[in-house]
C-alpha cells in the first residue's frame, strides 16, 4: 500500500537559519507531489508542486525552494529562514486525479524564533 | 485562477443533529474534482469526500454527503448525526494542476 512520510514532524529554528524538510513516498511510481504551508488558524496554501524528478513549478515567491532529487522524495528547504516561514508544513502526493484523493504526510510544524 | 470560498469561520451544532458546512468555488476549468478535508486538532488532512462536476448524483460516504449545485457552484457538505470526534477544521478544495483549498469551518460538536 502506499504511504507517505515527512520528518522532521517538530522543529524550532533561529531567523537565519537554514531548513530541510524532507517527504518521501512508498508504494508508488512517478506521483505528483506537492508541499503545502498552513499559518496558524489559516487554510493550506500551495508553494510548490512537482510531476517529475528534476522538475518544481514554484507558486509564491519566497525565500523557499524544493527539489526533487529522486521519483519518491521531495525536498523543502531554505538557505535564511524568515519569522513569516513559521507554520505547518505539509508534503502530498496523487497518482491521478481520476482517483480524487489527495494524499498527506503528517505534517511538519515550524517555530521560527 | 481558482476561488474557495467557505463563509463560516465557526460553527457549532448539538450531538446527533446534522450541520451543513458552506463552500462556493469559481473556475473555469470545465472539468474539476471538489473535495472536502477534516483537520483535526493533530494536524492530519483527513480525506472525507469527493464528487466530479460531471457526476449526476450527489457523493455519500456514510455520515458525510455533499450537496452539488453545479449552475450555483456550490458544494456544501452535509454532516448527519454529528458526534463529538466531529470537531475539527473542514476544508473544501477544488482540483486544478493542484488542490486549491478555502479557508476552513471550525466545527465543534456539543454534548
Amino acid at each position: 500500500s502506499q504511504t507517505i512520510h515527512q520528518w522532521p514532524a517538530t522543529l524550532v529554528q533561529p531567523v537565519g537559519s537554514p531548513l530541510s524538510l524532507e517527504c518521501t513516498v512508498e508504494g508508488t511510481s512517478n506521483p505528483n507531489l506537492y508541499w503545502y504551508r498552513q499559518a496558524a488558524g489559516r487554510g493550506l496554501q500551495l508553494l510548490f508542486y512537482s510531476v517529475g524528478i528534476g522538475q518544481i513549478s514554484s507558486e509564491v515567491p519566497q525565500n523557499l525552494s524544493a527539489s526533487r532529487p529522486q521519483d519518491r522524495q521531495f525536498i523543502l528547504s531554505s538557505k535564511k529562514l524568515l519569522l513569516s516561514d513559521s507554520g505547518f508544513y505539509l508534503c502530498a502526493w496523487i497518482q491521478g486525479w481520476a482517483t480524487g484523493e489527495l494524499f498527506f504526510g503528517e505534517g511538519s510544524r515550524l517555530t521560527v524564533l | 485562477a481558482q476561488k474557495i470560498t467557505q463563509t463560516q469561520p465557526g460553527m457549532f451544532v448539538q450531538e446527533k443533529e446534522a450541520v451543513t458546512l458552506d463552500c462556493t468555488y469559481d473556475t473555469s476549468d470545465p472539468s474539476y474534482g471538489l473535495f472536502w478535508y477534516k483537520q483535526p486538532s493533530s494536524g492530519e488532512m483527513i480525506f472525507l469526500i469527493y464528487q466530479g462536476s460531471y457526476d449526476q448524483q450527489n457523493a455519500t460516504e456514510g455520515r458525510y454527503s455533499l450537496n452539488f449545485q453545479k449552475a450555483r457552484k456550490s458544494a456544501n457538505l452535509v454532516i448527519s448525526a454529528s458526534q463529538l470526534g466531529d470537531s475539527a477544521m473542514y476544508f473544501c478544495a477544488v482540483s486544478g494542476y493542484a488542490l486549491n483549498f478555502g479557508k476552513g469551518t471550525s466545527l465543534l460538536v456539543t454534548p
